[in-house]
């Protein structure tokens, strides 16, 4: 299985919701990407889970809470989002993230909609 | 200046038409990658490299090291093909940098 799944494709909230996007992977992957897409832009880097711990955090608005429960499941919590923070949400996992692993070749999910109202 | 440049931003070709897309980086970099995306759509990893040349059916990626410049080609080209191809490098860390990517349009 070679394959990152990301669940919901479409979400469209409002801007007092809270709501959740999901993303699995099953090939032993043990480092976990959330990216923001703009139209026409190149992702962005949100925030990297490496060994199930956060690593990196780009700055990232609180109103955007990742968790990683488990090796195979990466979650983006969403709260009091803004009509801006509307894009495509990546998510990409990689062999590793230490100095054991040299090459980085990162697996995206098809990535989910996100429409703030 | 941005870390990863890409040429050109945008380019239509004929069906059959051979295509390059290029690009240049100006950090040390451990891998770089080509990633394509159909409008839309998600992101696939086409080639991750590090020297040399690998080829995957009509798409050829090659890299040269010392001058730090990366090339896409895509032979018999075919309207399937057209997406956005995106440059990225693996640096120090454990980020890529990406270029701005590249709209490429292949007419019947």
């Amino acid at each position: 299985d070679t394959e990152v799944t990301q669940t919901p494709k479409h979400l469209v909230m409002g801007m007092t919701n809270k709501k959740s996007l999901k993303c699995e992977q099953h090939m032993g992957h043990r480092a976990m990407y959330w990216y923001k897409q703009k139209a026409k832009k190149p992702p962005e880097l949100m925030f990297v889970y490496s060994y199930e711990k956060l690593s990196i955090n780009e700055s990232v608005p609180s109103r955007f809470s990742p968790e990683c429960p488990n090796s195979s499941l990466l979650n983006l919590h969403l709260h009091a989002l803004q009509p801006e923070d509307s894009a495509l949400y990546l998510c990409a996992s990689s062999q590793g993230a230490d100095d054991r692993v040299r090459y980085n070749e990162q697996f995206f999910g098809p990535g989910t909609r996100l429409t703030v109202l | 200046k941005n870390e990863v440049e890409q040429s050109p931003q945008n380019l239509t070709a004929q069906e059959g038409e051979f295509i390059t897309i290029n690009c240049s980086y100006s950090v040390g970099i451990s891998a770089l990658h080509w990633l394509q995306q159909h409008p839309g759509g998600g992101i696939v990893s086409l080639f991750m490299l590090s020297s040399g040349k690998k080829k995957h059916g009509r798409l050829i990626a090659t890299i040269n090291i010392q001058e730090k410049h990366s090339s896409l080609h895509i032979t018999a080209s075919h309207p399937r093909d057209s997406a956005v191809y995106i440059c990225a490098v693996d640096g120090a860390t454990n980020k890529l940098i990406f270029g701005t990517g590249t709209l490429l349009a292949v007419q019947p």
